[in-house]
């Protein structure tokens, strides 16, 4: 079956840039997707991605996606404290119209 | 503009009670999804509905069930709850059936005593 994984902590220092990974099975999937989770909180969608590109930008936010490998990657420059939280990758599998989640990677920001 | 709303934000059941959660997605969205979110299990993904239909369902057994009305809002049942369905539900809408861009609430604090 269709299957996310992600590594489940990064620890980075205020001012550096966050790499968070991501993996997925099914080649079929043509959005994949970052979402936010803070304490307490939903989920915020940050960006997504259609599985024809190899990059989008948005400010901060840069996802690289190699459709080859099934790796999907999210990098924050210039991480703040304030982007502490959880960050899910997620994967849209068209055959069932319903997002596939990562486990989540906990980004802790420290000065 | 209104974002999905979940309500209630906290429901504290009993083993074996039915628990109703409730769901209004964006104005002009037709599709809404319910994920579970289980300490230490990630988000599994519970059901979808859209033009009032259940168009899919997620690896759950038949005690949670839900509908769209038609406005589009949801409820989620959950029935006969064991301890282990205490979770964070949260519902998403987007406004097609091709999920472009899922649309998170807060969620429902779910805790089975």
């Amino acid at each position: 079956g269709e299957d996310v994984e992600q590594s489940l902590f990064l620890s980075v220092r205020e001012g550096d840039s966050s790499v968070i990974n991501c993996t997925y099975t099914d080649s079929s999937s043509t959005y994949l997707y970052w979402y936010k989770q803070e304490p307490g909180a939903g989920l915020q969608l940050l960006t997504y991605i259609f599985s024809n590109m190899d990059m989008k930008q948005d400010q901060r936010l840069t996802v690289l996606l190699n459709k080859k490998d099934k790796h999907l990657s999210l990098r924050i420059a210039d991480t703040q404290t304030g982007d502490s939280a959880i960050y899910f990758c997620a994967v849209h599998s068209g055959g069932y119209n319903k997002l596939i989640f990562g486990a989540g990677t906990r980004l802790a920001v420290h000065p | 503009e209104a974002g999905v709303t979940q309500s209630p934000t906290h429901l504290i059941k009993t083993r074996g009670q039915q628990a109703t959660l409730r769901c209004s997605p964006i104005s002009g969205h037709t599709s809404v999804y319910w994920y579970q979110q289980a300490l230490g299990l990630g988000l599994q993904f519970l059901l979808w509905y859209d033009e009032g239909e259940e168009r899919n369902r997620g690896n759950f057994p038949p005690r949670f069930s839900g509908r769209q009305f038609p406005n589009y809002s949801s409820e989620l049942n959950v029935n006969a709850l064991e301890l282990e369905d205490s979770a964070l539900y949260l519902c998403a809408s987007s406004s097609g059936r091709r999920n472009t861009e899922a649309f998170f609430g807060q969620g429902t604090r779910l805790t089975v005593v």
